[in-house]
């Protein structure tokens, strides 16, 4: 069984598009993460959710929107696409602790056309 | 920013020792040097992390300095399959902290 899951793993929309993407962990983590990673392949984190609570939210636009409905699940809605949102979208999952580890899902390929 | 500094590529022969350097000469106390590599187009992979005393785990070995300034990872035997972005981050071992990626280094692993 996969650890981290997203969907969709491909996901092709045209400017000014609303959009999500889904996440999901069956690891029993209590903390959950969106991380972006642009076509330079800097990889940098967005959000932290801990027990469905946000804990970390970088200097993103506010047309991203995460939502945790549950320890198990962390969803990311983009309102309004633009052409600089194309990038690969990563979910984490982690149990916090003092040997805490991060476990990421495949990824989901976003294009803005 | 990335609190680490690593070299951009690194070649290594199939079956061959991969030693990849990373220097962390900031780091504190209470940081932890974690090591995550990213296979193309995958998300990225946890290895190994360790505080101060050198660690082993099945996929590699972590080779911290006395001084903690900078540390090795080893992959002992490498394969075609390590080829990857190896990532070198501390962050505080406990609370809600965020991985920092860096620029890594790319590993090319050739037969």
């Amino acid at each position: 069984d996969t650890a981290v899951s997203q969907t969709p793993k491909y996901l092709v929309t045209q400017m000014g598009n609303d959009k999500s993407i889904k996440c999901e962990q069956n690891l029993g983590h209590d903390t959950m993460y969106w991380y972006k990673q642009d076509s330079k392949k800097f990889l940098k984190i967005m959000f932290s959710y801990n027990n469905k609570e946000l804990i970390i939210n970088e200097t993103v636009p506010n047309r991203f929107s995460p939502k945790s409905p549950d320890k198990a699940h962390l969803n990311l809605h983009i309102n309004s696409l633009e052409l600089g949102d194309s990038a690969v979208y990563f979910c984490a999952s982690s149990q916090v602790g003092e040997r805490e580890t991060q476990y990421f899902g495949p990824g989901t390929r976003l294009l803005v056309l | 920013d990335a609190k680490t500094t690593q070299p951009t590529s690194m070649d290594c022969a199939e079956g061959r020792a991969a030693n990849l350097p990373c220097n962390h000469s900031t780091i504190s106390g209470n940081e932890y040097v974690y090591w995550y590599r990213q296979i193309h187009s995958q998300g990225p992979q946890y290895i190994i992390h360790g505080l101060k005393n050198n660690e082993t785990n099945e996929m590699a070995s972590l080779i911290i300095t006395e001084d903690r300034k900078s540390s090795t990872l080893i992959l002992p035997h490498a394969t075609l399959r390590d080829t990857a972005v190896y990532y070198c981050i501390v962050r505080l071992s406990t609370g809600f902290q965020k991985l920092v990626f860096g620029t890594g280094t790319r590993l090319l692993v050739s037969p």
